[in-house]
């Protein structure tokens, strides 16, 4: 069975700093891919990161990056520069075949 | 700009109404989804259509019947909802391709069942 597991349900960080969201899954599968999504209460879903399971370098994106820990199965999102934009659900997810798996979602507030 | 569209953004519906929600794509993409939402929660798989044929149901109620008319159209209609059925309804579309699929969602339809 695949599974997505974000164990931090609510989290904040003053404007500015930086945040890490953590992320564990379990699949027995050896190609996936691995995505951060981002929900602001607008709700719309904004695909934010996405990262190839078969690359050992770290996805970047602007003020994201990740730490994708293959073997570990950990894919945490680091969040530099906080703005006040940045709040909102944010949800991992993997995919397998044309499946997609989501966690349950860290809601992130950012503080001024 | 969401490159996809749905329609339409709210809608409120007694129990014996009929309804759909419409989704639209122009990205070429062959895989389309509905996702249903509840809030603070992640959205929960319904449907997949993959070159316009059902791929998936996830055990979804007979009172919620997808359409494909296209590749660039999804419909999702809906007909003696019950209130428990209120939720944000999410459309996604991806490359069908396995492992290059990225969800593209739409801005989803916010339903209400009275």
């Amino acid at each position: 069975a695949q599974t997505v597991t974000q164990s931090q349900p609510e989290m904040s960080v003053q404007e500015a700093e930086t945040v890490t969201l953590s992320c564990t899954y379990d699949t027995s599968e050896n190609n996936y891919y691995l995505f951060w999504y981002k929900q602001p209460p607008s709700r719309q879903m904004i695909l934010v990161i996405r990262q190839e399971a078969y690359k050992q370098q770290n996805a970047t994106e602007n003020r994201f990056s990740v730490n994708f820990q293959k073997a570990a199965k950990s894919f945490s999102l680091k969040i530099s520069d906080s703005q006040l934009g940045d709040t909102a659900m944010y949800f991992c997810a993997f995919v397998t075949g044309n499946q997609f798996y989501f966690g349950t979602g860290t809601s992130l507030t950012v503080i001024p | 700009d969401t490159e996809v569209t749905q329609t339409p953004k709210h809608l409120v519906m007694g129990m014996t109404n009929k309804k759909s929600l419409k989704c639209e794509q122009h990205m070429g993409h062959r895989a389309m989804y509905w996702y249903k939402q509840k809030a603070k929660k992640p959205p929960e798989l319904m449907f997949v259509y993959s070159y316009e044929k059902l791929s998936i149901n996830e055990s979804v109620p007979s009172r919620f019947s997808p359409e494909c008319p296209n590749s660039s159209l999804l419909n999702l209609h809906l007909h003696a909802l019950q209130p428990e059925d209120s939720a944000l309804y999410l459309c996604a579309s991806s490359q069908e391709r396995a492992g290059v699929g990225t969800l593209h969602f739409g801005n989803g339809t916010r339903l209400t069942v009275t």
